[in-house]
């Protein structure tokens, strides 16, 4: 069965600090993998994905994701946090050899950033 | 592209009520989903459909709860009767499938309460 956890309920930096958000998954093949954001009170937007190719995916507002097959993880990571980028960030996976098109989310992590 | 729209943005009801929420998706998009999202579950796909025909709704939670798309644009999600268990934001989002690789854009989402 396809499971995403984000281990961290919460993430504090200080603004100018990298921050790292983190995410691994459970497929059995091989992983379709996305980040989303959710400012409050907005729908989720999309930030990156990873489909095939190079591990580093780089998306919006200057984030961007490594890919690791064997630590079958997808962490979110940004050198430099903004106080902007204080919201809510799901990882997300679809599995490429399921057939269908359901994503799994996982249960969100809250970054909050301090100036 | 004015992106997806839902409506209502806010919707306060009573117990037993009816509600309807609507969604128009992003022009050229082939597949449309339902999501609603508690703090309690996180965010639960409800049903999506492909090319207007409903592919997997084993997320909608009983027979209360009714979806339809009618034509490319646009869909509804029905609860009838409603309860105050349903109370949640429910979003619609649409993709465009590109070989299951299509990332999600969702609306702003439509908050529920009933009463």
């Amino acid at each position: 069965a396809q499971s995403v956890a984000q281990p961290e309920d919460q993430v504090n930096v200080a603004e100018g600090n990298p921050l790292t958000v983190k995410c691994t998954y459970s497929v059995s093949g091989n992983p379709y993998l996305f980040w989303y954001v959710q400012y409050p009170n907005r729908g989720l937007q999309f930030l990156l994905k990873y489909i095939t190719g190079d591990n580093l995916v780089k998306g919006s507002y200057g984030f961007e994701a490594e890919f690791n097959k064997s630590q079958t993880s997808f962490h979110l990571k940004k050198p430099s946090a903004l106080v902007s980028d204080s919201a809510l960030y799901f990882c997300a996976v679809r599995d490429r050899g399921s057939g269908t098109y359901k994503y799994i989310f996982g249960t969100g992590t809250r970054l909050k950033v301090l100036a | 592209d004015a992106g997806v729209i839902q409506s209502p943005r806010h919707e306060v009801t009573e117990m037993g009520q009816e509600v309807t929420l609507r969604c128009k998706p992003i022009s050229g998009h082939d597949y449309l989903f339902w999501y609603r999202q508690t703090m309690m579950r996180g965010l639960e796909l409800l049903i999506y459909f492909n090319n207007n025909v409903p592919i997997d709704d084993s997320g909608m939670p009983e027979d209360r709860f009714s979806a339809k798309m009618p034509n490319a644009s646009f869909s509804t999600l029905k609860i009838q009767p409603s309860e105050p268990r349903d109370s949640a934001v429910y979003f619609c989002a649409s993709s465009l499938a590109q070989g299951f690789t299509g990332e999600l854009f969702f609306g702003e989402g439509s908050r529920l309460t009933v009463l």
